[in-house]
């Protein structure tokens, strides 16, 4: 069966701290792989997605980024956090355009 | 583009009602629509995942029906119970060759005792 992990499940940082999250799915191959932000009373937002290894796509100009090193590990990064960046941050993976599978999610908050 | 709307945004009910919350999209060239429920704190749970060739899908308590030439779906819960209190999200794949998936944003539902 598929699953996704993700960690940390928790991060407290202060700002200007750089930032790595990271994804982890089995179970599948070759899946497309999606980064979500879910901030205080709004809706998913998308941040990135990628649909091969090294293949990502920006969805929204920020200080973040993100990689695709093996099939199925995807990791969200900063060099320089910023408040603002606080939120709940959520992986997701499906095959084409099949159903879609969520991680846990990683709270990030920073001070 | 494709817009996804969930009404209503939030819903308080007394358990044991059946309970109707509405998922509509603009663009009816889809592939399918998914529905999530989501527990605070959590990630989203898939719930129903319904073909563009079908018209409901079902699953324990939960129906859900799709209706693509009105831009419409609904998620039917039967006899709802105080564990249904979460939020909802209904997600539509367009066709065209995007991979990217839709989101409304979500009823947030409470069954209270």
């Amino acid at each position: 069966s598929q699953t996704i992990h993700q960690w940390p499940a928790t991060l407290v940082q202060p700002v200007g701290s750089p930032l790595s999250l990271e994804c982890t799915v089995e179970g599948t191959s070759n899946p497309n792989l999606y980064w979500y932000r879910q901030a205080a009373g709004r809706g998913l937002q998308l941040l990135f997605y990628s649909v091969g290894i090294g293949q990502i796509s920006s969805e929204v100009p920020q200080n973040l980024s993100a990689s695709r090193p093996q099939d199925r590990q995807f990791i969200l990064s900063s060099k320089k956090l910023l408040l603002s960046d606080s939120g709940f941050y959520l992986c997701a993976h499906n095959r084409d355009p099949g159903e879609l599978f969520f991680g846990e999610g990683s709270r990030l908050t920073v001070l | 583009k494709q817009e996804v709307t969930q009404i209503p945004a939030a819903l308080s009910v007394p358990e044991g009602e059946n309970l109707v919350l509405n998922c509509s999209f603009t663009d009816s060239a889809i592939y399918n629509l998914q529905w999530f429920r989501q527990d605070p704190g959590k990630g989203l749970t898939s719930l129903l995942l319904i073909q563009s060739s079908q018209r409901e899908q079902t699953s324990g308590r939960l129906n859900a029906s799709l209706d693509k030439s009105s831009g419409r779906s609904t998620l039917y819960i039967a006899a709802s119970q105080p564990g249904d209190s979460a939020t909802y999200l209904c997600a539509v794949h367009t066709s065209g060759g995007s991979y990217i998936p839709t989101f409304g944003r979500g009823t947030s539902l409470i069954v209270h005792p």
